[in-house]
């Protein structure tokens, strides 16, 4: 059973526009980080969030905390070729960081 | 952000054969490392917790005795993959936590590929 789910799992759009990527468990996290992979090399963590509707901003990237602490979103604005990567949400429900719970990820291509 | 290498980056080795792959804490120290396998296309698996100066806690269905690990410092952690076959091919990341004050998180290495011929 995965305790994180995500959508979509494939995404494929051009230079400019917007999308928002969705992480969703029916379990609480004290925390929830988020990740982009590119291939071939490990994750690297873009946000932690911690309060339930903590909203972060990381440029054009923002991303949001449910308030139960169940779920978090990603939006990207203007999306650029830079972006493309896979981007998986991972919650940790102990609050030490410990085996964090990672989603089924994202995969995202932008396309000039 | 906190740094985490891996070394080496790609390894080809012959079945049977044993390969050590190491990971570092750069700029911190990491009482708790992780080591990770993906496969192609999918999520990351959890495969052990490495706590310096104790043994490793592996998850299920992972072999302790086949996918050794060593935890000797505070900023050196060893994952050994014993008797490798084909199957073993995959990619392996480690990963350290690091405390954030209220809270913590866990910084990736470049991850390994390891192809067993």
């Amino acid at each position: 059973t995965q305790l994180l789910e995500q959508s979509p799992q494939f995404l494929s759009i051009q230079e400019g526009e917007n999308l928002t990527v969705y992480c969703n468990s029916s379990s609480v996290f004290s925390s929830l980080q988020w990740y982009r992979q590119e291939p071939g090399e490990g994750p690297v963590l873009l946000v932690t969030v911690v309060t339930g509707g903590e909203v972060k901003k990381l440029k054009r990237l923002t991303f949001q905390f449910g308030d139960a602490r169940k779920d978090s979103s990603l939006h990207i604005t203007a999306a650029q070729p830079g972006d493309t990567g896979l981007y998986l949400c991972a919650g940790d429900r102990t609050g030490t960081a410990s085996k964090l719970t990672f989603g089924t990820g994202t995969r995202l291509q932008v396309t000039l | 952000g906190a740094v985490v290498s891996q070394h080496p980056s790609r390894v080809i080795c012959k079945s049977g054969t044993s390969v050590k792959i190491e990971c570092r804490s750069l700029d911190f120290q990491a009482t708790t490392m992780f080591w990770y396998r993906q496969f192609p296309k999918q999520s990351l698996m959890l495969m052990a917790t490495s706590n310096e100066g104790s043994k490793a806690t592996y998850e299920q269905g992972v072999e302790k005795d086949k996918f050794l690990i060593n935890h000797a410092s505070l900023t050196l952690s060893t994952l050994t993959v014993t008797s490798a076959h084909p199957e073993d091919s995959s990619f392996y990341i480690c990963s350290a936590r690091f405390s954030g004050g209220l809270y913590y998180e866990q910084y990736f290495g470049p991850g390994t590929r390891l192809t067993v011929t």
